[in-house]
């Protein structure tokens, strides 16, 4: 298995310019993770989806910030449009339900796109 | 009030030495996971090892061992025999299965480990 596979992985534009973060989850996980990492609030979670469908984007930071999942196999992250802070580490994952736990599986995450803002 | 504290930021162990890294958690839900990652200077986060909530033994995987003690709420890794390539950041993780949030993993502020000769 490939694994969770997030493109580009590193990312520099200028402010104002639109930003696609991009990621295939790992075949057969039901559940997609956007996280933010930074030196100054570590990690966050953004939004997650399941089967396709957003669960929780409560951690969007503002509505310059939108993700998208058309289908099991691709979910997107954009930024616009893009600002210095929102420099960071963007880190996809996805986790597959676990009914005799009744919670998820550990969470396997993409190598990263390391967004910066000029 | 913090899910998940990690109170070390740094630790410093020798080569061949074992080492623990603290975590503390908060939750009122009987049901919950916990997880480690590993994240090397590379970046990438790697899962190391999972303890539930109901487990009766603590969780092991190779040189990796969780240290899981449920009245105190903590859920210590303790590495064995420490190589060079164990120098990473490493995070501790929850979800609570009855909260409503048992999709979402809460991370710690990590521990940076550096492995020395």
């Amino acid at each position: 298995d490939a694994g969770v596979i997030q493109s580009p992985r590193h990312e520099v534009t200028e402010m104002g310019q639109e930003v696609t973060l991009r990621c295939k989850p790992i075949s057969g996980h039901d559940y997609l993770f956007w996280y933010r990492q930074t030196m100054m609030r570590g990690l966050e979670l953004l939004i997650y989806f399941n089967n396709n469908v957003p669960i929780d984007d409560s951690g969007m930071p503002e509505d310059r910030f939108s993700a998208k999942m058309p289908n099991a196999s691709f979910s997107t992250l954009k930024i616009q449009p893009s600002e210095p802070r929102d420099s960071a580490v963007y880190f996809c994952a996805s986790s597959l339900f676990n009914s005799a736990q009744s919670m998820n599986t550990e969470a396997f995450f993409g190598q990263g796109t390391r967004l910066t803002v000029v | 009030a913090q899910k998940i504290t990690q109170t070390q930021p740094g630790m410093f162990v020798q080569e061949k030495e074992a080492v623990t890294l603290d975590c503390t958690y908060d939750t009122s839900d009987p049901s919950y996971g916990l997880f480690w990652y590993k994240q090397p200077s590379s970046g990438e986060m790697i899962f190391l090892i999972y303890q539930g909530s109901y487990d009766q033994q603590n969780a092991t995987e190779g040189r990796y061992s969780l240290n899981f003690q449920k009245a105190r709420k903590s859920a210590n890794l303790v590495i064995s025999a420490s190589q060079l390539g164990d120098s990473a950041m490493y995070f501790c993780a929850m979800r609570e299965v009855n909260t409503g949030t048992a999709s979402k993993l809460t991370f710690g502020t990590g521990t940076r480990l550096q492995v020395t000769l």
